[in-house]
């Protein structure tokens, strides 16, 4: 199965910060890396899929970047919403696998 | 509006069975492939399960194959997740997802508490 590892694990922030997050793939993804927000006792919600495509609705302060086996999810200007947890996901193959999260808090 | 809504969660206890369906509404839900996915404090999120669209092509995390079978009714608009000899291990929120493409998970439901404790 391909790992995905995320980092940092946690980190903290206040609102208007420049925010990013990466994640590597233990193998080459190519650019099928997806990115979830998950706030607190609701599900995963897709932000960013193959790498860099924002999902519709998604805020255009959230960008991603990267390919092969570094991602990268930056968040230009912290929102209040944006304190969750955030999630890289591989759909290269199957299984597909998550990484731990980075769960973002206040500063 | 796309909804998925999960139900059919609990309490069982180890060894027993239970059975996790998920209503669709607001979309075609016969031209999507849908996933269950499960989210533990310990082991955070993992996919479980995967089914085509017509029902005819699944595949399941080897921590769950040969346990648990995944199946859908176009017809009803509903996805199911029969879970057999289940563990302590299986404690966890399962999710329904819908599928984008490609393994990409655009919509979840909120998804149901399912306890294995004695």
């Amino acid at each position: 199965d391909i790992q995905m590892t995320q980092s940092p694990s946690s980190l903290s922030a206040s609102v208007g910060d420049r925010v990013t997050i990466t994640c590597r793939a233990s193998q080459n993804i190519s650019r099928y890396l997806n990115w979830y927000r998950q706030k607190s006792g609701t599900a995963p919600n897709l932000l960013v899929y193959a790498a860099s495509h924002l999902q519709s609705g998604v805020p255009s302060r959230f960008s991603g970047s990267g390919s092969g086996t570094n991602f990268t999810l930056t968040i230009s200007s912290l929102q209040p919403e944006d304190f969750a947890t955030f999630y890289c996901q591989q759909s290269y193959t199957s299984p597909l696998t998550f990484g731990q999260g980075t769960k973002v808090d206040v500063k | 509006e796309v909804q998925l809504v999960e139900s059919g969660g609990g309490l069982v206890q180890p060894g027993g069975s239970l059975r996790l369906s998920c209503a669709a509404s607001g979309f075609t839900f016969r031209t999507y492939e849908m996933n269950w996915v499960r989210q533990t404090p310990g082991k955070g999120l993992e996919w479980l399960s995967y089914i085509s669209t017509s029902g005819s092509n699944t595949r399941y995390a080897d921590s769950v194959k040969g346990r648990f079978t995944i199946s859908r009714d176009n017809a009803k608009n509903s996805l199911y997740l029969q879970m057999n000899s289940l563990r302590a291990e299986d404690t966890a929120v399962y999710y329904c997802a819908r599928q984008l493409g490609s393994g990409v998970l655009d919509y979840w439901g909120q998804g149901a508490l399912v306890t294995v404790s004695s």
